[in-house]
């Protein structure tokens, strides 16, 4: 069976801070890894990462994914409170999105 | 414009009656997606159609039955609603099921 697992599952962090997400999986026929970011609706797409060892930077946010150690972290510097959220991880294989069952962000003042 | 669009946003009804979600996408993407969110905020695939074609269903229950008239239309019929059906229920799109998966805002789901 396909496992995505997120760890930590949820930490507080205070403003300024830096997180680091981490991600693992064990999936057949591997494409690509996600990262979204959840706050009250939808998830919003952060990040796809198809090759290993190339990060990708958007702002404070950047990813990073090592396909020999089926892992990916998604690292989140001088972190603000618009940064509370659950994150979650999700692997794209057989036409589906498996996601892990995320990891919650509250960033405090 | 939006994306991927669900209706209704909210839907609260009685054990035993039966009840519909629609979902647009007008992206032109091909592969078409339902997703169950629980109450630990934990995201399951549940179907997914490929130009109007059923290629996934993880192991969802008949009362489920999802129809695809076209490739910009997945709605969901849930037969016989039951308490642990509630939950929040997300449409998605994809080109080809390789990425870009772009969410709707999802639809609650309370069964009372």
């Amino acid at each position: 069976e396909d496992k995505v697992v997120q760890s930590p599952l949820s930490l507080v962090v205070h403003e300024g801070d830096t997180v680091t997400l981490n991600c693992s999986y064990e999936v057949t026929n591997f494409r690509s890894l996600l990262w979204y970011k959840q706050e009250k609706k939808a998830p919003t797409f952060l990040f796809m990462l198809t090759s290993s060892g190339i990060e990708k930077k958007s702002g404070r946010l950047s990813s990073i994914l090592d396909k020999k150690e089926l892992s990916s972290i998604l690292n989140i510097t001088a972190t603000q409170t618009g940064d509370s959220a659950i994150y979650l991880c999700a692997v794209i294989n057989d036409y589906k999105l498996s996601f892990g069952a995320g990891t919650t962000v509250t960033v405090r003042a | 414009d939006t994306a991927v669009s669900q209706t209704p946003k909210y839907l609260v009804t009685q054990m035993g009656n039966d009840k519909s979600i629609k979902c647009e996408q007008n992206l032109g993407h091909d592969t078409m997606y339902w997703y169950k969110q629980d109450s630990k905020k934990f995201l399951k695939i549940m179907f997914s159609y490929n130009n109007k074609e059923l290629i996934i269903n993880e192991t969802v229950p008949n009362r489920f039955s999802p129809k695809s008239p076209d490739k910009a239309h997945l709605n969901l019929h849930i037969n016989s609603l039951e308490l642990g059906d509630s939950a929040v229920y997300f449409c998605a799109s994809s080109q080809g099921g390789q990425g870009g998966y772009t969410f709707g805002s999802g639809t609650r789901l309370t069964v009372v």
